[in-house]
């Protein structure tokens, strides 16, 4: 069956620390993979996204990687803050179809 | 740039009444938009999708009948919850992408969602 797994545990780090979230995927062959942030009862709000012939991308704070041999891509938010605290949110985009097809989330909690 | 309202951000109706919820493209045309359901602790999952001047195109299991989708623009397009049901109560939020001239976009813009609660 189609998959995709995220953390649904809580991330919990200390300001400062590198958060890595993790998002995997079984029976899909996605040509891009999207990570989005969410707050509470908010809509999405995009991150960054990574192509299937691309190993890495950054923004700022932010790497992305993406192994399509594994079907993972690791999200991590560098120097954290607590203004990071949110859900992260990972979609896989089959390219052709336009539609996006969401893991549930993983909550990250930066302590001060 | 790239900003998506909804309209309302919260309603509460009786049951058996239909809602209509609004989502638009502020500063710039959606080809397409796409409509999401998300229940609590869940992930969004998608309902249908509309494309500007066509019928939307319906998830297996989404019944078209109960939600009626109209995307009569390329700046708006409507959900109906039509005769709702506690059932129906969630998070739907939409999201909105356009097409440039080589080819689609490829990120989604949301919109902040809005919360339905069928008594």
């Amino acid at each position: 069956s189609q998959k995709i797994e995220q953390n649904s545990e809580a991330l919990n780090i200390q300001e400062g620390k590198t958060a890595t979230l993790t998002c995997n995927y079984t029976n899909y062959s996605p040509a891009y993979l999207q990570w989005y942030r969410q707050d509470p009862g908010r809509g999405p709000v995009f991150l960054l996204l990574i192509r299937e012939n691309e190993k890495e991308k950054r923004k700022e704070r932010l790497k992305v990687t993406f192994d399509t041999t594994l079907k993972q891509s690791l999200f991590h938010i560098t120097a954290s803050q607590p203004a990071d605290s949110a859900t992260y949110l990972c979609a896989l985009d089959m390219g052709s179809s336009y539609k996006l097809i969401f893991g549930s989330g993983t909550r990250l909690l930066v302590r001060p | 740039g790239a900003v998506v309202s909804q309209h309302p951000s919260w309603v509460i109706c009786k049951s058996g009444t239909s809602v209509k919820i609004e989502c638009r493209s502020l500063d710039f045309q959606a080809t397409t938009m796409f409509w999401y359901r998300q229940f609590p602790k869940q992930s969004l999952m998608l309902m249908a999708t509309s494309n500007e001047g066509s019928k939307a195109t319906y998830e297996q299991g989404v019944e078209k009948d109960k939600f009626l989708i109209n995307h009569a623009s390329l700046t708006l397009s409507t959900l109906t919850v039509t005769s709702a049901h506690p059932e129906d109560s969630s998070f739907y939020i939409c999201s909105a992408q356009t097409e440039w001239s080589q080819g689609r976009a490829e990120t989604q813009y949301f919109g902040p969602g809005t919360r339905l609660l069928v008594l």
